[in-house]
C-alpha cells in the first residue's frame, strides 16, 4: 500500500482529456514538489513533469501537472494511442525518504 | 549523451549478499545526486536510496535501511548498491537514476534512468 494514492486505472478515447490524481499528506506532497513519470511497456520510466508543473524539454505540451495542498494531478489532453502507459507520481517525504505512488495504468480505448 | 548502465544482477540466495553497480557517462558525475529505484515483476516503482552529489548524505527507504548501502566513487563515475540479507520479496529490476545537480538528494527528480539489472532472490 503506497503512501501516495493513485487510481489503479484510467481510460479515455483518442482526443479526450484525462486526469490522474495523486493524494498524499502534509509531510510529503504538502511540503515538497511533485514529479510525474511515464513508463511504457518494457521500458525504463521517463520524467514527464517535474517541480509540480514543469515539462522537461521534449515533452509535448499535451501533458500538464498541478498541485494543491496535499494532492497533485497529471492531465493529458488530446489523448493519443502512444500515451497508453503506466504513470507514477513521486515526491520526497519529510521523514527523509522518497516516495512513488502506486501507479496508474492508462488505457486508450 | 547521458548514459547509465547497471550491472551485477543475478540470482542470489536469501540472507547472502549482492553488489550492484551503475556506470555513468556523458555528464559531470560528481555534480549530481544519484538514486536506486526498484520494480518487482508486474508491480509499481519503489524508491530505494539516494546519495548526494558529494557522497556526504545518504537516505534509504525504511524497508532496506540497515541492510542496503549506497555508495559512489566519483573518481570512477560509478554508483553502487550493496545488498546484504536480501529477501525474496526484493526480487525486482533495479534501476539507477540521476537526480538533481548539486543536490543533497532530497527530491525524487530523476531525469535519466538506466535500463536496469534484474535481481532474483531465491533459494
Amino acid at each position: 500500500q503506497s503512501v501516495l494514492t493513485q487510481p489503479p486505472s484510467a481510460s479515455g478515447t483518442p482526443g479526450q482529456r484525462v486526469t490522474i490524481s495523486c493524494s498524499g499528506s502534509s509531510s510529503n506532497i504538502g511540503s515538497n514538489t511533485v514529479n510525474w513519470y511515464q513508463q511504457l511497456p518494457g521500458t525504463a520510466p521517463k520524467l514527464l513533469i517535474h517541480s509540480n508543473n514543469q515539462r522537461p524539454s521534449g515533452v509535448p505540451d499535451r501533458f500538464s501537472g498541478s498541485k494543491s495542498g496535499t494532492s497533485a494531478s497529471l492531465a493529458i489532453s488530446g489523448l493519443q494511442s502512444e500515451d497508453e502507459a503506466d504513470y507514477y507520481c513521486a515526491t520526497w517525504d519529510d521523514s527523509l525518504n522518497g516516495l512513488f505512488g502506486g501507479g496508474t495504468k492508462l488505457t486508450v480505448l | 549523451q547521458v548514459q547509465l548502465v547497471e550491472s551485477g544482477g543475478g540470482v542470489v540466495q536469501p540472507g547472502t549478499s549482492l553488489r550492484l553497480s551503475c556506470a555513468a557517462s556523458g555528464f559531470t558525475f560528481s555534480d549530481y545526486a544519484l538514486h536506486w529505484v526498484r520494480q518487482a515483476p508486474g508491480k509499481g516503482l519503489e524508491w530505494v536510496a539516494v546519495i548526494s552529489y558529494d557522497g556526504r548524505y545518504k537516505y534509504y527507504a525504511q524497508s532496506v535501511r540497515g541492510r542496503f548501502t549506497i555508495s559512489r566513487d566519483n573518481s570512477k563515475n560509478t554508483l553502487s548498491l550493496q545488498m546484504d540479507s536480501p529477501r525474496p520479496e526484493e526480487t525486482a529490476m533495479y534501476y539507477c537514476a540521476r537526480g538533481l545537480e548539486r543536490n543533497f538528494g532530497m527530491a525524487v527528480y530523476l531525469d535519466y534512468w538506466g535500463q536496469g539489472t534484474l535481481v532474483t532472490v531465491s533459494s
